[in-house]
């Protein structure tokens, strides 16, 4: 069983603020999937990374997979209290059709 | 949001009085999932389906059943509700890119 851990688990910041949040894993996904979840209502797909070292970019933030695909890493620039919420990370194993997800980062934005 | 709808959207019981959950997709998607979420342990999957009446276990399956008799609908039954199975339940299908999961808006459940 993999062993994913996401940090910090909650964080608590002024608008305006930069952040960075973490998903680090034992093992080698073939992808790793961000979701946003606000309160009250299901987790939405971010974003999906596929190869090591890839960097994506949405808006202010900016998605990391790492050069051995073992773990992630999410930056905000900037954040804005629209950006309140949880962040999952999701990885895939190839041909896997059983998710896993981190137990998230709970972020609030302040205004 | 792909068209996954959950009901009802809450709901208080009983301990000890059955529960059924339903999810309902209208696009035709193989897959379906159920989790449940509570504060400190994430998105913890319950059961899943792979097609109709193809359904298997996840993590944290003791308690409850599935079924699957047709594509769009998934259901979720709680034969005998016990407190513990507070929490809120999400639906959630599989995407076209066999990546991508798409979540209902998720019920939630009080057991008294």
């Amino acid at each position: 069983t993999q062993l994913l851990e996401q940090s910090p688990q909650f964080l608590s910041i002024q608008e305006g603020e930069n952040l960075t949040v973490y998903c680090n894993s034992s093992s080698v996904f073939s992808s790793l999937q961000w979701y946003r979840q606000e309160p009250g209502e299901g987790p939405v797909l971010l974003v999906t990374v596929v190869t090591g070292g890839e960097v994506k970019k949405l808006k202010r933030l900016t998605f990391q997979f790492g050069d051995a695909r073992k773990d992630s890493s999410l930056h905000i620039t900037a954040a804005q209290p629209g950006d309140t919420g949880l962040y999952l990370c999701a990885p895939s194993e190839g041909g896997s059709y059983i998710p896993t997800f981190g137990r998230g980062t709970s972020l609030i934005v302040h205004p | 949001d792909a068209g996954i709808t959950q009901s009802p959207r809450h709901k208080v019981t009983e301990t000890g009085t059955p529960v059924t959950l339903r999810c309902h997709q209208t696009e035709n998607h193989r897959y379906m999932y159920w989790y449940r979420q509570d504060p400190g342990h994430g998105l913890r999957l319950i059961h899943y389906s792979y097609g109709v009446k193809d359904t298997d276990k996840g993590e944290v399956s003791d308690g409850y059943s599935v079924s699957r008799s047709k594509t769009e609908d998934f259901l979720l039954t709680l034969e005998s509700a016990t407190s513990s199975q507070t929490s809120v339940y999400f639906c959630a299908i599989k995407g076209t890119d066999q990546e991508t999961q798409y979540f209902g808006p998720g019920t939630r459940l009080l057991v008294l």
